[in-house]
């Protein structure tokens, strides 16, 4: 069946620093890739999305890019900020009225 | 614009008590709703979710039940909690079409079975 998975966190970076957190996924037919940010005590907020191949999603800093050849929707930011700190879910959907999400990666940022 | 509303923020219920949860969307028609469930620390559970009007389908058996009455309201229910019942609770929707569209979740309902 359909599955994402998400490289474990905790990930710890200072500010500043470069992020990357992995996401690969198993689908048949041709998904859409989403990234999705819990901040604590809050709901989940889409981030960004990508609907086809080499699309690439961007917000806030944060981008991903739909490689289809790798199966992967890696989430990258160039300069972290400590209010960056939050759990990131990767998911995808293939129009059966429910998305597959990651088990997320919590992502700490010191000043 | 839409808005996803979803009460009350945090609960504190004693085991084999009752529980309603309630969410409700504006600003958009025939949704597909969801309740998820997070325990802490934990990725995202599928409870049950809904493409309309009484049409419920259940992910997980459990002692949850959910109701769809209006278009736009989705209710999460129990007869009698269990501890095991405590975690954060999570509506979204999402429209009926594109399926690309995402989905937009409410604040959260934090509850604890004591």
């Amino acid at each position: 069946g359909d599955s994402v998975t998400q490289m474990e966190g905790p990930v710890t970076l200072s500010e500043e620093a470069f992020l990357t957190i992995n996401c690969t996924y198993t689908a048949t037919g041709y998904p859409s890739l989403f990234w999705y940010v819990q901040y604590p005590g809050e709901g989940l907020q889409l981030l960004l999305k990508a609907t086809k191949a080499d699309d690439k999603g961007s917000n806030k800093g944060f981008e991903a890019t739909y490689r289809k050849e790798t199966t992967s929707f890696h989430l990258e930011k160039g300069s972290v900020q400590v209010s960056d700190s939050a759990v990131y879910f990767c998911a995808l959907d293939t129009g059966g009225f429910k998305t597959i999400f990651g088990a997320g990666t919590r992502l700490f940022v010191k000043a | 614009s839409q808005t996803i509303h979803q009460w009350p923020a945090t609960l504190v219920q004693p085991v084999g008590s009752p529980l309603s949860l309630e969410c409700t969307v504006e600003g958009t028609s025939n949704p597909n709703l969801y309740w998820y469930r997070q325990a802490a620390g934990r990725g995202l559970q599928l409870l049950f979710y809904s493409v309309g009007i009484g049409q419920i389908s259940s992910e997980v058996p459990q002692n949850l039940s959910a109701s769809r009455p209006q278009d736009r309201q989705f209710i999460l229910s129990s007869k009698k909690l269990l501890l095991s019942d405590s975690g954060f609770y999570l509506c979204a929707w999402s429209p009926g079409t594109p399926y690309n569209y995402g989905y937009t979740f409410g604040s959260g309902t934090r509850l604890t079975v004591v």
